[in-house]
């Protein structure tokens, strides 16, 4: 069965200290990772997409990485505006027909000046 | 472009009680599907649709309808509203669902 599991739950960082949000993962044929952002009471808000291990992208403060068991987003210098919950998610082979993107729990960073 | 817009932003139900949650987009997307997202769990896909007139279920479809007769409007019904329906439900859309989907504000429901 395809999975996602996200590490940690939450992270407390002060402004400035950088660390890793990981996102692993259990699919049957990668076609795609995503990285979401949602602030409370909102929508998740895209960030990334990677599709092949190796991959990277990156966004002001925010890189994307993709091995073929796990991403990683790293935050450089956070700022107290990154604090959000990150949300991963991947599409697989099995869930392609139905393009459902599998879900996981989400990373909830706060970030103190 | 106002992206995925959804209406209403909360809604209290009293069991039993039936509702309509819309969700309309103007990014001309084909593809369009409603998740709940509840505490402890990642977002489940309810249903979705690959263009006007098609539909399909998802993982989590009972106690659920959907219906698809423009581009633009994919509205969800609970037709007879459940306390386990009390859950924050998105729309998304993109041009194909394997490509990004981008998700609308949500409509967050309580049912009693």
């Amino acid at each position: 069965e395809d999975q996602v599991t996200q590490s940690p739950e939450a992270l407390r960082l002060q402004e400035g200290e950088s660390s890793s949000l990981n996102c692993s993962y259990t699919v049957s044929g990668l076609r795609g990772l995503f990285w979401y952002r949602q602030d409370p009471g909102k929508g998740p808000e895209f960030l990334f997409t990677l599709y092949s291990a190796g991959e990277e992208k990156e966004k002001e403060r925010l890189k994307a990485t993709l091995t073929k068991k796990e991403s990683f987003l790293h935050i450089t210098a956070p700022k107290p505006e990154d604090s959000a919950t990150y949300l991963c998610a991947v599409q697989g082979a099995r869930s392609y027909n139905t393009d459902k993107l599998i879900f996981g729990t989400g990373t909830r960073l706060q970030v103190f000046p | 472009n106002a992206g995925v817009t959804q209406t209403p932003k909360f809604q209290v139900l009293k069991t039993g009680q039936s509702m309509t949650l819309q969700c309309a987009q103007d990014m001309n997307h084909e593809y369009m599907s409603w998740y709940r997202q509840d505490p402890g769990m990642g977002l489940r896909l309810i249903h979705y649709s690959v263009g006007a007139g098609i539909t399909d279920q998802g993982e989590v479809p009972n106690g659920y309808n959907v219906s698809r007769s423009t581009t633009e409007d994919f509205p969800l019904r609970l037709l007879s509203a459940a306390p386990s329906q009390t859950s924050v439900y998105f729309c998304a859309s993109s041009y194909s669902g394997k490509e990004t989907q981008y998700f609308g504000p949500g409509t967050r429901l309580l049912v009693l």
